[in-house]
């Protein structure tokens, strides 16, 4: 059964640094992998997605995130982080091919930015 | 685009009584999911439907829980009788198929059951 792991139920950066949330998934085939994004009292919103190609794919509000097939990973990073970034982040997979169009969800990460 | 939306925002009602949540997806998307977002337990999925056919109903609690989606442009979860455990926020979301697997999030109905 496919599995997402977000290592860091909490992850706090200084205003300015570098951004790291890291997210780990199991599954047979290398599947689509997607980052969203949680504001206080509202939905979650899609920063970006990796369905196939390109394996660093680009996202709204300057996050990035690369696909590695070889250590099953899709860590999201931002050069520089801004307190506009505070929030909750959740990794997702949904297989290729089976499972239907179940999305597994991670734990979330929950980023605080310190100015 | 209007987006998913969700109607109430919000919801309180005590024990025992019938909670109706709505949404209603974005235009031309073919799928629609309900999910249940608690402290505890994260973000779990309830039911899917496709082409307003249910096709995965294993994360619904129970028997009081039950989902509708009458048209593609309308789907509800009803709750009968509501339970202080079922307080949580309920979303919707909706997606457009196979070549688009992103999912598209209402803002959510927070429901308190007391």
């Amino acid at each position: 059964a496919q599995s997402v792991t977000q290592l860091g139920s909490h992850v706090s950066v200084s205003e300015g640094a570098l951004v790291l949330l890291r997210c780990n998934y199991s599954s047979s085939v290398p599947p689509y992998l997607f980052w969203y994004v949680q504001y206080p009292n509202q939905g979650l919103q899609l920063l970006l997605k990796y369905t196939t190609g390109a394996t660093l794919v680009k996202g709204i509000n300057g996050f990035e995130a690369e696909f590695k097939k070889s250590e099953t990973s899709f860590h999201l990073t931002k050069p520089s982080a801004h307190m506009s970034d505070a929030a909750e982040y959740f990794c997702a997979v949904r297989p290729v091919n089976t499972g239907g169009f179940k999305t597994i969800f991670g734990a979330g990460t929950r980023l605080f930015v310190k100015a | 685009d209007a987006g998913v939306i969700q109607s109430p925002r919000h919801e309180v009602t005590e024990m025992g009584q019938e909670v109706t949540l709505r949404c209603k997806p974005i235009s031309g998307h073919d799928y629609l999911f309900w999910y249940r977002q608690t402290m505890m337990r994260g973000l779990e999925l309830l039911i899917y439907f496709n082409n307003n056919v249910p096709i995965d109903d294993s994360g619904m609690p129970e028997d009081r829980f039950s989902a509708k989606m009458p048209n593609a442009s309308f789907s509800t979860l009803k709750i009968q009788p509501s339970e202080p455990r079922d307080s949580a926020v309920y979303f919707c979301a909706s997606s457009r198929g196979q070549g688009n697997p992103e999912q598209y999030f209402g803002p959510g109905t927070r429901l308190t059951v007391t």
